[in-house]
């Protein structure tokens, strides 16, 4: 399968600062790609939908201007946590791609973010 | 707004034992899929399921597609502690390539 990557894997980062998260496709390009957040114990929440050279589209109750997203190439994209608070600490796992045969998403490693 | 119901969200049983994870939708899917997922790691693809009635088998897996592609089960046979994890299913209704979640199950097989 296609091979997506995000980075970083892991940040702590203290409250009010903003973090950026990258979501890069590595062989193939991508006009769109998914940010999903996750909790621990629960299912994906889709937040986005990535669009190359416009604007994203946002999921019902998903802050705009508190997660900024960024697809300025067709391989990355990029997630970026505005002033970030403890209720901001979560698993954000981006996807990009789909297999044409089984519809298998291509998701990155995830990135875990703790809001200290 | 297409919701997807996952029953039952959190399962612990004992090895042996046998179970069956339902999802469930008022609208029509053009296919679903179940991932699993370990903790820290992105989900893997179990199965995808297209046709209304279809039933696909992976080893001790034996995954559902209703007739009339709103719902779907996922049934393990002699549960094993290899299969702890979190179930997905996922439901397109072909927005685009945009997924819908269900809810997920966590799993736990206890030795």
């Amino acid at each position: 399968g296609a091979v997506v990557s995000q980075h970083p894997s892991r940040v702590i980062c203290k409250s009010g600062t903003s973090v950026k998260i990258e979501c890069r496709s590595l062989d193939f390009q991508a006009t769109t790609m998914f940010w999903y957040r996750q909790f621990p114990k629960q299912s994906l929440m889709l937040m986005a939908t990535s669009n190359e050279g416009s604007k994203a589209t946002y999921e019902q109750g998903v802050e705009k201007d508190k997660f900024l997203i960024n697809h300025a190439s067709l391989t990355l994209s990029t997630l970026t946590v505005t002033s970030a608070h403890p209720e901001d600490s979560s698993f954000y796992i981006c996807s990009a791609g789909r297999d044409s045969y089984t519809g298998e998403l291509f998701f990155g490693e995830g990135s875990r973010l703790t809001v200290l | 707004t297409q919701l997807l119901e996952q029953s039952p969200q959190f399962l612990s049983i004992q090895e042996g034992e046998n179970l069956t994870v339902y999802c469930n939708s008022s609208s029509v899917f053009s296919s679903l899929q179940w991932y699993r997922q370990e903790p820290g790691e992105g989900p893997v693809l179990l199965v995808t399921v297209v046709t209304g009635g279809e039933v696909k088998k992976l080893k001790r897996l034996t995954f559902q597609f209703g007739d009339a592609r709103k719902d779907s089960s996922l049934h393990i046979t002699a549960a094993q502690p290899g299969d702890t994890g979190l179930y997905l299913c996922a439901g397109d209704y072909n927005q685009g390539g945009k997924l819908i979640f269900g809810q997920g199950t966590e799993l736990s097989v206890k030795p």
